[in-house]
């Protein structure tokens, strides 16, 4: 249980263009999405927090004009990176909360974005 | 001091060896724990929760010392497919759920 999927796995798009991300909790519902990304040998960088129906929280730093996140559903959350650059290319994973009494995260398979 | 500090390693053992990791946090308050593992160009995976009262799974034991404010992950009999990085992740509980991980801790297997 517990499967969390994202599409795409890879992009490679054109700089000035945008790009959807879509995550996707398959066997359950999840109140809370957390969108990261993640650059070569760098950790995790927590990028946005959305629940369902409301505005994503984001992290200090993070342009939400840019990165604009939607969470129109308790299976359903995704990020746009709108106009992408080259330094847009990164390693985008979307992770799932179970909620509840629960607070294991759940990983996407990731998105690898390469602008150029 | 960073919120959550993992030491990045390379730790470098041989097959069988039984290797330790600390994390150490800074918010008091936090109060759910975990350990994940992360391959190369892959999405973490969760390995287990961190309990007050400890837990283990297999060759994999987790602790927790709320005292001095540190997790800590035991691996015994180390196989070559423990190889990866382990990220330690901590957080408070309750409606602000942020989870804060660690930059991770690098594990190399050797035969």
């Amino acid at each position: 249980g517990a499967v969390v999927s994202q599409h795409p796995s890879w992009v490679i798009c054109k700089s000035g263009t945008s790009v959807k991300i879509e995550c996707r909790s398959l066997d359950f519902q999840a109140t809370t999405m957390f969108w990261y990304r993640q650059f070569p040998k760098q950790s995790l960088m927590l990028m946005a927090t959305s629940n369902e129906g409301s505005k994503a929280t984001y992290e200090q730093g993070v342009e939400k004009d840019k990165f604009l996140i939607n969470h129109a559903s308790l299976t359903l959350s995704t990020l746009t990176v709108t106009s992408a650059h080259p330094e847009d290319s990164s390693f985008y994973i979307c992770s799932a909360r179970v909620g509840g009494g629960a607070y294991e995260q759940y990983f996407g398979p990731g998105t690898r974005l390469t602008v150029t | 001091r960073k919120e959550v500090e993992q030491d990045p390693g390379p730790f470098n053992v041989p097959e069988g060896a039984t290797v330790a990791f600390n994390c150490t946090y800074s918010n008091s308050a936090s109060q759910s724990f975990f350990w994940y593992r992360q391959d190369c160009r892959k999405e973490p995976k969760l390995l287990m929760s961190v309990y007050s009262s400890g837990n283990e799974d297999g060759r994999f034991t987790a602790q927790l010392n709320r005292a001095s404010q540190y997790i800590s992950l035991l691996i015994r009999d180390s196989k070559l497919s423990d190889s990866a990085t382990y990220l330690c992740v901590v957080a408070p509980s309750g409606g602000s759920y942020i989870p804060t991980f660690g930059r991770g801790t690098s594990l190399i297997v050797h035969p």
